[in-house]
C-alpha cells in the first residue's frame, strides 16, 4: 500500500513569507500528526488531527497552524517565516493516536 | 512535561561490534517505540514494547522495556554498515487525551566497514 506522502520535498522561502505543506496519510489512517525536526531540538510535536479535529497542539506560536480534510489529507501552514523555522517537517499517520506512526519523508524547509 | 533522555548521543563503531543504546525517563509510559531514521528520510518504526520487562527481538536487534516502564534499551549484535542511522525512542503517554509521542533526541550510530 502507498505510504505517507509529503509535498513538496524541498522548499526555500524568504523571511516574512508564508508556506503551506501537504501530507497524504496511508489509506484508512485517520490520525495525522506533524513534527518539526532540528539538529538541536530533535523532533518536536506540532499538532495532531483526527477526523478533521485538532486533538492536541504542541508549544509552538500561533504562526503555525494546520487543518485536516474529510479525506484525512492534512496541511500545515507557517506564516511570517523566521530563520529559526528552517527544519525538516515530518508528517506521520496512524490508525488512531500515537500507537505506532508511519512517517513521510518530510519537507525540508529553508528560510533565507 | 515528559522527557526522554537518550545515550549516547553519538556512537561510532566497527563492523562486527556489539552496542547498546539507552532511553531513560522519570515518567511512566504506556509504551515505548523505537525508530530508525536514515538521512533525508522520515523515521521508520522498528518495534513497540508495551509490557514492563518485555523483551523483543528483531534479527540482530534486541529491545527491552524496563520493569517500571520508564526506560528502554536497544542492543545490536554484530553491527553492520546497514545499521547506520539515527535511532530514536518515543514514549506514548499513559493517560489523558494526549495523542502525541514524546521523542528522545536520538543516538546517531555509524558502523564503519
Amino acid at each position: 500500500k502507498a505510504g505517507v506522502t509529503q509535498t513538496p520535498r524541498y522548499l526555500i522561502k524568504t523571511r516574512g513569507q508564508q508556506v503551506t505543506l501537504s501530507c497524504s496519510p496511508i489509506s484508512g489512517h485517520r490520525s495525522v500528526s506533524w513534527y518539526q525536526q532540528t539538529p538541536g531540538q530533535g523532533l518536536q510535536f506540532l499538532f495532531e488531527y483526527f477526523s478533521e479535529t485538532q486533538r492536541n497542539k504542541g508549544n509552538f506560536p500561533g504562526r503555525f497552524s494546520g487543518r485536516q480534510f474529510s479525506n484525512s489529507r492534512s496541511e500545515m501552514n507557517v506564516s511570517t517565516l523566521e530563520l529559526g523555522d528552517s527544519a525538516l517537517y515530518l508528517c506521520a499517520s496512524s490508525i488512531q493516536g500515537a500507537a505506532g506512526y508511519t512517517f513521510g519523508s518530510g519537507t525540508r524547509l529553508t528560510v533565507v | 512535561t515528559q522527557l526522554l533522555e537518550q545515550s549516547p548521543q553519538f556512537l561510532s563503531i566497527q563492523e562486527g561490534e556489539n552496542l547498546t543504546v539507552y532511553c531513560n525517563s522519570s515518567s511512566v509510559f504506556s509504551s515505548l517505540q523505537w525508530y530508525r531514521q536514515e538521512p533525508g528520510e522520515g523515521p521508520v518504526l522498528l518495534v513497540t514494547v508495551v509490557t514492563g520487562g518485555e523483551v523483543k527481538k528483531l534479527k540482530r536487534l534486541t529491545f527491552q522495556f524496563g520493569d517500571a516502564r520508564k526506560d528502554s534499551s536497544l542492543h545490536i549484535t554484530a553491527a553492520q554498515p546497514g545499521d547506520t542511522g539515527l535511532y530514536l525512542c518515543a514514549g506514548e503517554p499513559t493517560a489523558g487525551s494526549n495523542y502525541k509521542l514524546t521523542f528522545g533526541k536520538g543516538t546517531l550510530l555509524t558502523v564503519n566497514p
